[in-house]
């Protein structure tokens, strides 16, 4: 059971360029998440999934697309890399059980540095 | 707007010491507080959880406390050794669907042998 993964773990791009991160859980669960840490500030989410085949914006998506074509898989694309987006990305899952404490697992992130 | 605000931003102790980290938030309407630990270059790991009713909850030598009241809670780490040097993030959920969580900024801690 390896829980939250992504890949890749680094990536450098140049501005303009595009990439996808992505994240895959074992977890069988069923919301999924996509946030972004910066230097000082707290994790601010950029797009969730509450199923396969759905996807919905957070705090901060511009810039950003998401596809939640399989259970497992929450992939983040950029299409036009921005310095701005220079930042560390945390992929989370948790499951549907509708309790309130239901807890968000975290996988590892990927720094991405926009140059 | 929903809002996290952690105090102090970063601190040094002894190993052996105790510390207390504090959280102040205004999030509405609240369901749960939590505590992450984020050690350096990994995920946040939950530590504990709170709801409404609840003002104190312990994991091992961590103990969160939380006044609904005064929109208020710590985290206190008795006899810190050197594996707690980590980021500690206080983490609030609104209790809406999705269960939107709003991130306080972290409080950097680093236990110094």
């Amino acid at each position: 059971n390896a829980g939250v993964t992504q890949t890749p773990k680094f990536r450098v791009l140049k501005t303009g360029q595009s990439m996808t991160l992505l994240c895959a859980q074992d977890m069988n669960h069923e919301y999924m998440y996509w946030y972004r840490q910066d230097p000082g500030m707290g994790l601010r989410l950029i797009h969730y999934s509450v199923g396969e085949g759905t996807t919905a914006k957070g705090e901060v998506p511009d810039g950003y697309n998401v596809s939640r074509l399989k259970k497992q898989n929450f992939l983040l694309g950029l299409e036009s890399a921005a310095p701005s987006q220079t930042s560390v990305y945390f992929c989370a899952s948790r499951p549907l059980t509708g309790g309130i404490t239901d807890t968000q697992y975290f996988g590892p992130g990927t720094r991405l540095t926009v140059l | 707007k929903n809002q996290v605000e952690q105090s102090p931003q970063s601190l040094i102790i002894l190993e052996g010491k105790n510390c207390t980290l504090q959280c102040n938030y205004t999030v509405s309407p609240f369901s749960n507080l939590r505590w992450y630990k984020q050690d350096t270059g990994r995920g946040p790991v939950s530590l504990t959880i709170m709801t409404f009713s609840e003002n104190t909850k312990s994991n091992g030598r961590y103990t969160a406390t939380l006044d609904a009241d005064t929109k208020q809670s710590s985290l206190h780490i008795t006899a810190s050794q050197l594996s707690d040097s980590a980021s500690y993030i206080c983490v609030v959920s609104a209790g809406n669907a999705g269960n939107m969580l709003t991130f306080g900024g972290g409080t950097r801690l680093m236990v110094k042998p």
